[in-house]
């Protein structure tokens, strides 16, 4: 069985691009979950996907926004990118949600300059 | 909102010896993961757990759900142990996304 996929790996913008990040889950996995990581926050939830709905969002600004389409993948878009947005973007795969076990991707790896 | 507390945010050791970290949390929760977190970013899933214990290989998570604390235990801890450990519960309520303790460092000296 195919683990959770993310693409980009590496990804080098400049302030006030966009930029776009895919998750593939694990097939029949139908939640989606963000992450941010950063030295200084540690590991900070964005928004969590389920059947192409967003169920719940974490504490960050509007210019963070994802969706997910029909067959589970899920894009996260980041808009008007800043310094600090520099950081891991993790995407974990589950059934149903966090009450079930969580597979997570390898991450991408945003430097905004 | 869950608050998630781990302890110790860093821990070395010498290879063999048996090792302990410890999470607390706020909120009372469906379920409690602890990952694993190597150089390079890729976190893999431990345990979940929702009461009681599990065991897999070395690797021992207990919860105490009336307490609202979860430990991880390595027995006989081998240098290849050597990784971030970090306790996450979901936010509220359980169908929202999880909260994460700081980490725990680990180092096993040969």
């Amino acid at each position: 069985k195919a683990g959770v996929t993310q693409t980009p790996r590496y990804l080098i913008k400049t302030r006030g691009q966009q930029v776009t990040l895919s998750c593939s889950p694990i097939s029949g996995h139908r939640s989606v979950s963000w992450y941010q990581q950063t030295p200084g926050q540690g590991l900070q939830f964005l928004f969590e996907y389920f059947s192409e709905t967003q169920r719940n969002k974490g504490n960050f600004p509007g210019r963070f926004s994802g969706r997910q389409f029909s067959n589970s993948r899920s894009e996260m878009n980041v808009s008007t990118l800043e310094l600090g947005d520099s950081a891991l973007y993790l995407c974990a795969s589950s059934l149903v949600g966090v009450s079930y076990e969580q597979y997570f991707g390898p991450g991408t790896r945003l430097t905004v300059t | 909102k869950n608050e998630v507390e781990q302890s110790p945010q860093n821990l070395t050791a010498q290879e063999g010896e048996f090792i302990t970290i410890n999470c607390s949390y706020s909120v009372g929760i469906s379920a409690l993961h602890w990952l694993q977190q190597h150089p390079g970013g890729g976190i893999v899933s431990l345990f979940m757990l929702s009461s009681g214990k599990k065991k897999h290989g070395r690797l021992i998570a207990t919860i105490n759900i009336q307490e609202k604390h979860s430990s991880l235990h390595i027995t006989a801890s081998h240098p290849r142990d050597s990784a971030v450990y970090i306790c996450a519960v979901p936010q509220g309520g359980g169908a929202d996304g999880l909260t994460f303790g700081k980490g725990t460092h680990l180092i096993i000296q040969p």
